[in-house]
């Protein structure tokens, strides 16, 4: 069973401070999306990464797929209060099916 | 360009009775999917389908669910003889073309059972 941990689930900082969370899987994919999803809102796709050792930057943003193509990261620079929600990662498999991760929590506190 | 559609948003049914659940993909897109989210975790994948087709129904419940995406009108998530477990947010994600890429959501139907 492939699986995507996703990691911390929750974290909770504020206003100004860095962060980076972490999606991670002893699988390859071929490529890797991350989603932010508000509360009674369905996810909304923030990027897509499909190289390995790829990086995307989304303004304050920055997206990173590992080499071997295993794991992402996401680091946001100066936390906002509008960053609060849930981020979500899939990565697409061999077959072509999205593996979702769990999700982390994020709370940015004014 | 109207995004992913779904209705109703919430949903309330007493134990046995049937639930549908519709979802209009954006203009464009052929390829729709239905995942389940049960509070405070990620999405569940459920099933995928094309026009008049289903792709992948490996995420689906063997009894009691069933989706159609019929040539006209929206795609349909029908639960039927609903019991308290089924209590969830219901999401559709739509997709121009197939491969599961780039999926875009509506903005679900939360669906409690009585």
């Amino acid at each position: 069973t492939q699986l995507l941990e996703q990691s911390p689930q929750f974290l909770s900082i504020q206003e100004g401070e860095n962060l980076t969370v972490y999606c991670n899987s002893s699988s390859v994919f071929s490529s890797l999306q991350w989603y932010r999803q508000e509360p009674g809102e369905g996810p909304v796709l923030l990027v897509t990464v499909v190289t390995g050792g790829e990086v995307k930057k989304l303004k304050r943003l920055t997206f990173q797929f590992g080499d071997a193509r295993k794991d992402s990261s996401l680091h946001i620079t100066a936390a906002q209060p509008g960053d609060t929600g849930l981020y979500l990662c899939a990565g697409m498999d061999s077959n072509y099916q999205l593996i979702w991760g769990a999700g982390t929590k994020l709370i940015i506190k004014p | 360009n109207a995004g992913v559609m779904q209705n109703p948003r919430h949903l309330v049914r007493r134990r046995g009775q049937e639930a549908r659940l519709r979802c209009s993909p954006m203009k464009g897109h052929s390829h729709v999917y239905w995942y389940r989210q049960l509070p405070e975790e990620g999405l569940k994948f459920m099933v995928y389908l094309q026009k008049e087709n289903i792709i992948d129904e490996s995420g689906m419940p063997k009894e009691r669910f069933s989706a159609e995406f019929p040539k006209e009108g929206p795609s349909i998530l029908r639960i039927q003889q609903v019991v308290r477990g089924d209590s969830a947010a219901y999401f559709c994600a739509s997709s121009p073309t197939s491969a599961y890429n780039e999926q875009f959501f509506g903005p679900g139907t939360r669906l409690t059972v009585l």
